[in-house]
């Protein structure tokens, strides 16, 4: 069975200091990993996944396949960056589900 | 480009009625995945249709069903509501081929009472 775990339900850090929003995953295949956002009344909205291991809003995700960790990092967290945030995880092939972690809501303050 | 659809926004219910949800995905994605999302159990995956096919199925009841038409466009459908059914649902569509992640509707905000 899949399983991705986000340890903090809730994380403040002030203006200007790096973030770091930790998941962890369990799968027994080759898994891909995603990070999705949801800001203040919007939808749900991708914010990037390992595969394309792009760098979207100054946000970057390593997979660890050592931890099975996909920490998502940001050097200097904005106030913008408030928004909770889910780790996801999709096992490949044709059968596709996303498994989503229960979420860390972050909050930056001033 | 249009985002995808959920229909209606809102809905209030009664324990022991049917209900129907409506997503239309964005113009060229084939697949569509439903899910449930609550303050307890957070968000849960329903079901996925690619192709008018139901391809895979989460941990839901059986009053739990769907469907999909020839252009892409799905329908969830709840019977013989429970108060635990209230929730947001959320459609979301994807390429399915491509490999690429979802995006999701705004949602289907349902109230059992």
């Amino acid at each position: 069975a899949q399983r991705v775990t986000q340890p903090e339900k809730l994380l403040s850090v002030f203006k200007g200091a790096p973030v770091e929003l930790k998941c962890n995953y369990s799968y027994s295949g080759s898994p891909e990993l995603f990070w999705y956002v949801q800001y203040s009344r919007q939808r749900l909205q991708l914010l990037l996944r390992h595969i394309s291991r792009e760098s979207i809003k100054g946000f970057t995700a390593d997979l660890n396949k050592g931890e099975t960790s996909f920490h998502l990092k940001k050097p200097f967290a904005q106030e913008e960056d408030s928004a909770m945030y889910y780790c996801a995880l999709t096992s490949r092939g044709s059968a596709r589900q996303l498994t989503f972690g229960s979420g860390t809501q972050l909050t930056v303050l001033p | 480009k249009a985002g995808v659809t959920q229909t209606p926004r809102y809905l209030i219910k009664t324990r022991g009625q049917q209900v129907t949800l409506s997503c239309s995905p964005i113009s060229g994605h084939r697949s569509v995945s439903w899910y449930q999302q609550t303050p307890g159990q957070g968000l849960q995956f329903l079901f996925e249709y690619f192709s008018e096919t139901q391809r895979n199925k989460g941990n839901f009841p059986g009053r739990f069903s769907g469907r999909q038409f020839s252009n892409s466009r799905s329908e969830m459908n709840v019977s013989t509501l429970e108060l635990g059914d209230s929730a947001l649902y959320l459609c979301a569509s994807s390429p399915v081929l491509r490999n690429y992640g979802y995006t999701f509707g705004s949602g289907t905000r349902l109230t059992v009472v």
